[in-house]
């Protein structure tokens, strides 16, 4: 099992609230990620980050934002929540090697 | 972008079965990986094939990697009940240790 933690793992939401997914790993690796996947489909990168301060976008556009303040915390914000954004919310993170270390996701529904 | 693309979509065999899943990627790659994911969870890390090798071996998992073909696959023999889960091989192109997904093989194991 990955130490690599993700709250809440279920979320049902109004359109138009702000939320906050977070992740946590506590192996001390550098490279963080957030991706979603649609049930059944492949994962998108919407966020990564190489170390503290350091963010940047993938390739799927998003409206979220992250942050990187500390090694072991990668947060996600949704300023304001709508119905397209309804997914599964993944983190992983990675050290030295390639392997990533995904957290147990989190599934969000906006209503 | 998706690089993977993995046959078949679906699998569903018997259990002590092999179990055969590929993989076809569009660009020159470092390495590429599989994972195996649960329903509603995390991907769990099974094996990484480097460029510069062509099969690979971990317990009931064998890999092979075809460079010239753009192509990999993951046989699982003596397949179980707990082999049961989405499949997907992931590709590592650059030096950012940024994956590319594929959209992944559903397997089902009948007891």
């Amino acid at each position: 099992e990955a130490d690599i933690y993700q709250t809440p793992r279920y979320l049902v939401i109004g359109t138009g609230k702000k939320i906050t997914l977070e992740c946590s790993q506590t192996m001390g690796h550098d490279k963080m990620y957030w991706y979603q996947q649609d049930p059944g489909m492949e994962l998108h990168l919407i966020h990564y980050s190489y170390g503290v301060n350091s963010t940047e976008k993938g390739d799927l556009s998003s409206e979220s934002t992250v942050s990187r303040i500390r090694t072991e915390h990668f947060p996600l914000t949704l300023e304001s929540a709508r119905p397209s954004h309804t997914s599964q919310y993944l983190c992983a993170s990675s050290g030295d090697s390639e392997t990533q270390y995904f957290g147990p996701g989190t599934r969000l529904l906006v209503l | 972008s998706q690089q993977g693309e993995e046959d078949p979509q679906a699998l569903s065999i018997q259990e002590g079965e092999n179990a055969t899943m590929n993989c076809s990627y569009k660009t020159s790659i470092n390495n590429l990986q599989w994972y195996r994911q649960n329903s509603g969870r995390g991907l769990v890390h099974l094996i990484l094939i480097r460029s510069n090798e062509r099969e690979k071996h971990s317990g009931r998992l064998r890999v092979t990697l075809d460079t010239s073909k753009k192509s990999s696959s993951l046989l699982i023999t003596a397949s179980r009940a707990a082999d049961t889960a989405s499949y997907f091989c992931a590709t590592d192109a650059g030096s950012n240790y940024q994956l590319i997904w594929g959209a992944g093989t559903k397997l089902i194991i009948k007891p």
